[in-house]
This record gives structure tokens, sequence and C-alpha cells, in this order.
């Protein structure tokens, strides 16, 4: 069992759909970490929290350290949020060794126009 | 402020070649850390390193693979004899401060092994 899983593995969606997209991880975290890539492309950090919610934009990103879960939602969607999300922990290690990023297999998402 | 480079974008080898991928952190960033996508897979960790050190390189293979990052200059991820399994793209990142803390990651190079 993978130590952070993501579901669904495919959304697609309608344009103007809200969508969320979830995280489950098994390990202590300090950090958890959702991130953007387009087909081809480089990697976009969306947002690093621990606690509680954040927005930007149309994304909102919230955690639930109790539950081990985060979940990262998407309003008002449009054909150019059609990325994989993927979401990634920063362990809890007393080692120190909270910068050895685990990752998600990630979710692909495509919006239809 | 120009975001993290690397280059080449697309690198193709012979089996038995070696590869070097460089990566230029954001302005001020001192903490570099390499990551590797294999095809169907999740980005996984290779090391981590700071100026002239390798702090962890645990997720690094032990054979033909290297990597530095010196005092002036890009930090380098060095494969030796590559092979066809080395295929995949290699992502470099670098944050200001050690992590917890944003990663700021770079276009990715992308190694295809003939």
């Amino acid at each position: 069992k993978n130590e952070v899983e993501q579901s669904p593995q495919n959304l697609t969606a309608q344009e103007g759909e809200f969508i969320t997209i979830n995280c489950s991880y098994s390990v202590g975290i300090s950090a958890l970490h959702w991130l953007q890539q387009h087909p081809g492309g480089g990697i976009v950090s969306l947002f690093m929290l621990s606690s509680g919610k954040k927005k930007h934009g149309r994304l909102i990103a919230t955690i639930n350290i109790q539950e081990k879960h985060s979940s990262l939602h998407i309003t008002a969607s449009h054909p150019r949020d059609s990325a994989v999300y993927i979401c990634a922990v920063s362990p809890l290690n007393s080692g120190g060794s909270n910068y050895k990023l685990t990752f998600g297999k990630g979710t692909l998402l495509t919006v239809n126009p | 402020n120009a975001g993290v480079m690397q280059n080449p974008r697309h690198l193709v080898r012979r089996r038995g070649q070696e590869a070097r991928l460089r990566c230029s952190p954001m302005k001020g960033h001192s903490h570099v850390y390499w990551y590797r996508q294999l095809p169907e897979e999740g980005l996984k960790f290779m090391v981590y390193l700071q100026k002239e050190n390798i702090i962890d390189e645990s997720g690094m293979p032990k054979e033909r693979f290297s990597a530095e990052f010196p005092k002036e200059g890009p930090s380098i991820l060095r494969i030796q004899q590559v092979v066809r399994g080395d295929s995949a793209a290699y992502f470099c990142a670098s944050s200001l401060w050690r992590t917890p803390e944003t990663q700021y990651f770079g276009p990715g190079t992308r190694l295809l092994v003939l």
C-alpha cells in the first residue's frame, strides 16, 4: 500500500462543474503539498498546508490531520484546468528528513468545454 | 526573478553513454532536490543537496548515478552508462529554506535511452 493514495485516478468533467480530488496518507506529516502538472510539462506548486484550508482563486485545499486526508477543490472548472494533480507529503520525521517528499500517483483531470 | 531552470529539456542517449542533466535553482535558493518520474509512475525522491554538499542521496541508485551542486554553477545529475530503464523525466526543485517549505520545480528533462 502506498503511503499517499489519491482518488479518483482519472476524472472527466464538463466546464463549470465543481471538482474534488482526494488524498489520503498513512504517515505523520509536517506538511501536505498539492502540485499541478500539465501533459509533457513542468510541475507547479499550488498549495502547501499543514492545517485548515487555503484558497487561491478558484482553487481550495483543505486538510484534516486527524483523518489523514486532504481535498483539492476546483470551482467553476475550465478546460485550462485539465492537468494531472499530485498530492505529496513532507513526513514528520525525527531524523529531520521532512524535505523528502512522498508523492501520490496523481489524478488526471480532463475538463471538456 | 527567473524560476528553476533545467537543461536540456529533452535528451536522447544510446545505451552505454553518459547523461548530464543541469539544474539552476531560483535566485537565492541554496537547497536543491532531484526527483525521477518513471513512465506511469509517481515522482520519487532521489537526492537533496546544498551548496557543495550532498545531504541525502538515499533515493539515488547506488551505481551509475551521481549528483553535485558546486559553489558556482548549476547542480548536475550525472548518469553513467545509461540503460533503457533510465528513460524517465527528471525534475529538479529548489527551496529557500530546508523544508517543510514550498519547493519550486523546474520544467524537467525528458531522458530517452535508445
